[in-house]
């Protein structure tokens, strides 16, 4: 199975800091990821997929970029609302692999 | 607006097996563009696909689970289920149905947790 590896784990940031995350995949995976925000005791959202494409009511804010084996996400001005875990997850191939999930939290 | 809805029990005995039903509704189970996912979620694991299925019956599987492991789908009710045999205690987890689509995981339901204890 392809192994996804976020960086960091876990970050503190303030309200209109940029943040960004990072994903990399064991093998090439192209650019057949998603990223996806979860907050607590709610499913995971989908933000991202193709990489870089904002899934539809996604505020522009997030963006997501790369291919191949490093991926990032990024949001350029974070909002109290974006404070959460985020997770890359895998297209590229069965089993889907979501990466080990990064927690944003107010610093 | 599409909804998923997982039941079945809180709880099974270990060495049972774990029965999953997922409710989709407002949309079709039969939509040609869509397939239906189980995924479950624990703090040991994180965030660990479990299987997929096509309203046509075909099926993929986790290979770590692939031995233990059944989904199914009824379109006629529109419901989709999982069953997982043999469970242990490093199977309590939140369990999520969820709709795919090409190149994403666009729709989850809320997640039912599932404790494997005597």
């Amino acid at each position: 199975a392809i192994q996804m590896t976020q960086s960091p784990s876990s970050l503190s940031a303030s309200v209109g800091d940029r943040v960004t995350i990072i994903c990399r995949a064991s093998q090439d995976i192209k650019n057949d990821l998603g990223w996806y925000q979860q907050k607590s005791g709610k499913a995971p959202n989908l933000l991202i997929y193709g990489a870089s494409n904002l899934e539809s009511g996604v505020p522009s804010r997030f963006s997501g970029s790369g291919s191949g084996t490093e991926f990032t996400l990024t949001i350029t001005s974070l909002q109290p609302e974006d404070f959460a875990t985020y997770y890359c997850l895998q297209e590229y191939s069965r089993p889907k692999t979501f990466g080990q999930g990064t927690k944003v939290d107010v610093k | 607006q599409l909804q998923l809805q997982e039941s079945g029990p809180g709880l099974v005995r270990p060495s049972e097996t774990l029965s999953l039903a997922c409710t989709v509704s407002g949309g079709s189970i039969s939509s040609p563009s869509h397939y239906w996912a189980w995924i479950r979620q624990s703090p040991e694991k994180g965030l660990e696909w479990i299987a997929t299925i096509y309203y046509t019956g075909t099926t993929y599987y986790n290979p770590s689970l692939k031995s233990r492991v059944t989904i199914s789908i009824d379109t006629s009710t529109n419901q989709f289920y999982l069953k997982l045999s043999s469970v242990t205690a490093a199977d309590t987890a939140l369990y999520y149905c969820a709709r795919e689509r090409a190149g994403a995981i666009e729709h989850w339901g809320q997640g039912t947790l599932v404790t494997v204890s005597s």
